[in-house]
């Protein structure tokens, strides 16, 4: 069975930083790109970016450029995200999808609830 | 990159059909084949139910369907059921090299 399997909730000060991992199980890791995609509450998605899993390289969104790193292990079929200097409107539920292209995401975790919060 | 537009809310009762409405730009929806929708039911992870523009993935029923004219992207629900009750996104590929969502339907099965 094709899954994407996310780390748990994180709890975060104004400032941290945080680094989502997605375990990937049930298909060629490096067959797919891996997209992360975050939630506000009581908001639409918004893309965060993805990565050539292949290839290791990226592509970020402007307004998140300098402060989000995509990885992945390819030992592990692991992604990960991590988001520096986190501020109160980067509280969201993160999720991992897997992207075989044409902009679609036909894959998601279950998501990563992360809370910024002095 | 602005959202997509899509209106806040629809309704419609069991049996009928419904279609939601995605408007973009030239840019996003009008330049590019690569729209998707994605049904997300409360406290669930958005599930793809169409793929550039009208492709159904597999185990999608049959009753959502997609198009496109021009600017703007549509989803259109037949046979409405219970079960399709919840919020709709529709996304697309821009010439930004990036990915833009919609705000989002809900969708109320009366």
């Amino acid at each position: 069975q094709i899954q994407l399997m996310q780390s748990e909730t994180e709890v975060k000060k104004p400032g941290a930083s945080v680094k989502v991992s997605c375990k990937a199980t049930g298909y060629t890791f490096t067959s797919y790109d891996i997209t992360w995609v975050r939630q506000a509450p009581g908001q639409g998605p918004e893309w965060m970016g993805g990565m050539n899993v292949n290839r290791g390289n990226t592509n970020y969104a402007q307004k998140l450029q300098g402060r989000v790193t995509m990885t992945a292990d390819t030992s592990t079929n692991t992604a990960y995200m991590e988001l520096r200097n986190l501020r109160s409107d980067d509280t969201a539920v993160y999720y991992c999808t897997r992207d075989p292209g044409a902009a679609t995401f036909d894959i998601w975790g279950h998501g990563t609830m992360v809370t910024v919060s002095s | 990159q602005s959202a997509l537009t899509q209106p806040a809310s629809v309704s419609g009762s069991p049996g009928q059909s419904i279609t939601i409405s995605c408007t973009g730009t030239s840019t996003d929806v009008g330049g590019y084949n690569y729209v998707s929708w994605y049904q997300q039911h409360p406290g669930r992870a958005p599930k793809l139910m169409i793929s550039e523009v009208s492709n159904r993935p597999s185990g999608v029923s049959h009753r959502f369907s997609g198009s496109k004219s021009g600017n703007t992207a549509s989803l259109t629900i037949s046979g409405l059921q219970a079960e399709d009750e919840a919020d709709y996104y529709c996304s697309s590929y821009t010439s930004s090299i990036s990915v833009v969502f919609g705000g989002g339907t809900k969708l109320t099965v009366l």
